[in-house]
């Protein structure tokens, strides 16, 4: 059975930094592309990062560009979000996803975890 | 960048009643990166049809999809209570790599 299990969220200043992570099990995880996806409080869904099953391409959008890093540890199973510079409307559940067999969908989400950006 | 506009934004339908919602695009979008996810409240979102028309495991066969283009859309040929949720329209953009949502449907018990 496919589990993805986030952690690390939690509430931060503007302008602080956070990292979350993401624990992968009941799959190769080496095999597939990796996603981090948010839902901002309005229900709206934002793809947040992209990386390849090697590691060695990421993609972002321009609202996270240069403040959102994404990583993965092939060999623990792990995949992780380097936030910072953050924002009010960086205020999201945030959600680690599995590729499917092209990466062009979201096969399978993690249950969230909430990060809130607030003074 | 494409911008998918999904209507309506809410709907109610009686149980066994047919019901239809769409994902228009303001550009054209390939087949093949048309998806439709399901959420329940408190619940991560589910791959529900993948490249327009292709049930995800475990979807009921009363659920399908169809389109091409610029209009896609998501069918329940007879309404059932387990399907209450919201449903997202989804697309993939190859260059570059970008991924958009739509703003949901929610679907409601008549």
């Amino acid at each position: 059975e496919v589990q993805l299990v986030e952690s690390g969220g939690g509430l931060v200043k503007p302008g602080g930094s956070l990292k979350l992570s993401c624990a992968a099990s009941g799959f190769t995880f080496s095999d597939y592309y990796m996603y981090w996806v948010r839902q901002t409080p309005e229900k709206r869904l934002e793809w947040v990062a992209t990386i390849s099953d090697g590691g060695s391409y990421t993609y972002y959008p321009d609202s996270v560009k240069g403040r959102f890093t994404i990583s993965r540890d092939n060999a623990k199973n792990n995949l992780y979000l380097q936030m910072s510079s953050l924002k009010s409307e960086d205020t999201a559940m945030y959600y680690c996803a599995r590729g499917g067999s092209l990466p062009a969908w979201f096969a399978y989400w993690g249950q969230g975890t909430l990060v809130t950006v607030s003074a | 960048q494409i911008v998918l506009t999904q209507s309506p934004a809410i709907m109610s339908a009686s149980l066994g009643e047919r019901v239809t919602m769409t994902c228009t695009a303001s550009s054209s979008v390939s087949s093949s990166y048309l998806h439709w996810y399901q959420q329940k409240p408190g619940s991560s979102p589910k791959l529900w049809i993948y490249s327009t028309s292709n049930l995800a495991s475990g979807v009921p066969a009363r659920f399908s999809g169809s389109g091409s283009g610029t209009s896609y859309s998501l069918t329940i040929s007879s309404m059932e209570a387990e399907d209450a949720a919201t449903y997202y329209c989804h697309q993939y953009h190859r260059s570059p790599p970008i991924f958009t949502f739509g703003s949901g449907t929610k679907l409601e018990i008549k």
